[in-house]
């Protein structure tokens, strides 16, 4: 069964960091790019990173600084450290598998990160 | 940064009737356009992709149309397992960077 599983969300004071991780099975990790995307309560989508199959990152500016992300294709694993975090990336993350121009066919159940004093 | 337009925030219909949300890009996306649903405390689910595109294994209710700056998502006859909020999602192939349009809410009436 193809499967992404996150894990490592928890209560962080602001300015903390998180290391979130994304583990998948069922296909090969390392021939697909792969995404993190975030959703706060209540609210919309975020795009939050982005990793090629050549480790090449890519991130919008409201994370980039803070938040990197990493692969491990041996253990078929994704990361995104966050670093300097805020009340506002309190939300649940996703990481999801990207196909053809840019579709997100595989997503995980998510994982929340709350970011509170 | 490409913006994604999404309309309307939320719609009401009743079982049967068509639906149908749009979506205009800030620049041309060509058909770097996708569409997902999200029912609560679950995961998006992939739609449509390339636009046009139904996934594998959704039903053919579901459909979309476009290119360019201006996408349209429809559901041909509402069910009431569509009850959902629908999102939009472009590419950018240069920047590898995408957004997502603001979502719809759709209501059974």
């Amino acid at each position: 069964e193809v499967q992404l599983v996150e894990s490592g969300g928890g209560l962080v004071q602001p300015g903390g960091s998180l290391r979130l991780s994304c583990a998948a099975s069922g296909f090969t990790f390392s021939s697909y790019d792969m995404h993190w995307v975030r959703q706060a309560t209540g609210k919309g989508l975020e795009w939050v990173s982005a990793i090629g199959t050549a480790g090449d990152p890519y991130y919008p500016g409201s994370v980039k600084g803070r938040f990197t992300i990493s692969r491990e294709n041996a253990k078929n694993s994704l990361y995104l450290q966050m670093n300097s975090l805020r009340a506002g990336d309190t939300a649940v993350y996703y990481c999801a598998r990207m196909i053809r121009l840019g579709a997100f066919d595989i997503w995980g159940q998510g994982t929340m990160v709350t970011v509170s004093s | 940064d490409i913006q994604m337009t999404q309309s309307p925030s939320s719609l009401s219909a009743s079982v049967g009737d068509r639906v149908t949300i749009t979506c205009q890009a800030s620049q041309d996306i060509s058909n770097y356009l996708n569409w997902y649903q999200q029912k609560p405390g679950k995961a998006p689910k992939l739609l449509i992709y390339d636009a046009s595109n139904l996934e594998t294994g959704v039903p053919s209710r579901f459909s979309g149309s476009g290119s360019g700056t201006d996408f349209t998502f429809t559901i041909s006859s509402l069910q009431p397992e569509d009850i959902a909020t629908y999102y939009c999602q472009q590419y950018d192939n240069r920047r590898g960077a995408l957004t997502f349009g603001g979502g719809t809410k759709v209501e059974i009436k």
